[in-house]
């Protein structure tokens, strides 16, 4: 099965302060989604990567895929307090199609604290 | 535009009770997925639905659950009988498949605490 390790399980970082999360997968992926959890609520996507090497940026995240398509990071610049929350990869297995499977297994997340 | 909708938000109940958990998709969504997330395990996938039919529900823990979509607006979650590790919250998302990629909207999850 799709394993996703993520890292670090928790970060506590001084309001203004970059910060970088990390998401590895044993197998090569279809596709990796990033997404965002506060607490009691559901999860809001924030992007995708799907492409080796491809590098994606929404306001002050950006986030990256590697090569192999086996490893990401999420980079979060001058970090504010709405950024805290836990944030989840989610990676799209491979089929032997060469297709997605549509069906998402997630990493145990990283809880941001951003203190300001 | 309603998003994914959960009801109920919260539940409460006895070790051997039957409980049913709610889920509306977003209009026009084609798959549906029921996810469990805890503490210890994090956030994992029960069951995928695609055009009303289940496709794969290898990651529904034991027979005590059950998963229904009888038409594209509406599926349940169902545990009977409920025990104390059932407790987590339950998280039912939708999404559009048939393009490249499968972003997932999800609910705001049924927080389930089994006494």
């Amino acid at each position: 099965s799709q394993e996703l390790e993520q890292s670090p399980q928790s970060l506590i970082v001084q309001e203004g302060k970059n910060l970088t999360i990390n998401c590895t997968s044993s197998k090569t992926l279809y596709g990796l989604y990033w997404y965002k959890q506060k607490y009691g609520e559901g999860l809001i996507f924030l992007m995708m990567l799907q492409k080796g090497g491809e590098e994606k940026s929404h306001e002050k995240i950006t986030a990256k895929l590697d090569e192999k398509k086996q490893q990401s990071s999420l980079h979060i610049t001058a970090s504010q307090p709405s950024h805290a929350g836990i944030y989840l990869c989610g990676a799209d297995r491979l089929t032997y199609s060469g297709a997605g499977s549509y069906q998402l297994t997630f990493g145990k997340g990283t809880k941001l604290s951003v203190i300001p | 535009d309603a998003g994914v909708i959960q009801s109920p938000r919260h539940e409460v109940t006895e070790m051997g009770q039957e409980v049913t958990l709610r889920c509306k998709p977003i209009s026009g969504h084609n798959s549906l997925f029921w996810y469990r997330q805890t503490m210890m395990r994090g956030l994992e996938l029960l069951i995928y639905f695609n055009n009303n039919v289940p496709i794969d529900d290898s990651g529904m823990p034991e027979d005590r659950f059950s998963a229904k979509m009888p038409n594209a607006s509406f599926s349940t979650l169902k545990i009977q009988p409920s025990e104390p590790r059932d407790s987590a919250v339950y998280f039912c998302a939708s999404s559009r498949t048939g393009r490249s990629y499968n972003e997932q909207f999800f609910g705001p999850g049924t927080r389930l605490t089994v006494l």
